[in-house]
């Protein structure tokens, strides 16, 4: 599949603080989505992106669809307790059948 | 509305043994997917089935088969469980083929194979 790269890998931050992180790809990618996962759960999808451009929102999550589709940012503002996970951002090329996964990146948030 | 549903959540394997991990999903989805999931590895696709009858191999297929008995159910196979298969095993399934819509989850089956 094609590689994600996926950064910062883990974020430890105060509640309160807001939060970015991002993914890159070689290759240009027609959607992007991005999940979060809670200990001992699976994934859950947060936010689609279908389109070059886009900027969507979720509550205080905002993700971006990168210009060039070989990049997409999430942000979280005002950060709680029980935003506490993985977030994975994914992406479809139309080179690949299945959705190509990041690595993921830890977020802790302390009180 | 149950979604995807994987049994069991936990197993322990001797190594050579073998195991079927199920999945079972109710919201009439087309395709279907096995992920495993290592620390600092992400997800990593072992095999899909774009549709009923059909399937395919991913990204690290070797010493798994798979089985896509209905449009429903998408099982994973272990012939001789490994250590190096110890791991979190997550079926998923998606309304597109493509999988523009996402894909939903089930909450994974935790193997230990010692």
């Amino acid at each position: 599949g094609q590689q994600l790269n996926q950064s910062p890998q883990s974020m430890f931050i105060q509640e309160g603080e807001d939060v970015s992180m991002n993914c890159t790809s070689s290759s240009i990618f027609n959607t992007w989505l991005w999940y979060k996962q809670d200990p001992g759960e699976g994934p859950v999808l947060l936010i689609a992106l279908y389109k070059a451009g886009e900027l969507t929102s979720n509550g205080r999550l905002t993700a971006q669809f990168g210009i060039t589709r070989k990049d997409s940012f999430l942000n979280i503002s005002a950060s709680i307790p029980s935003d506490v996970g993985i977030y994975f951002c994914a992406g479809y090329s139309n080179s690949g059948y299945a959705l190509n996964f990041g690595k993921g990146t830890s977020l802790l948030v302390t009180p | 509305n149950a979604g995807v549903t994987q049994t069991p959540k936990f197993q322990v394997l001797k190594t050579g043994q073998s195991m079927t991990l199920q999945c079972a999903q109710d919201m009439n989805h087309n395709s279907m997917y096995w992920y495993r999931q290592d620390p600092g590895m992400g997800l990593r696709l072992i095999y899909y089935s774009a549709s009923e009858g059909t399937t395919d191999k991913g990204e690290v297929p070797n010493g798994y088969n798979v089985s896509r008995l209905n449009k429903r159910e998408f099982s994973l196979r272990l012939e001789s469980a490994a250590p190096s298969q110890t791991s979190v095993y997550f079926c998923a399934s998606s309304e597109w083929d493509r999988g523009n819509y996402g894909y939903t989850f089930g909450s994974g089956t935790r193997l230990t194979v010692v």
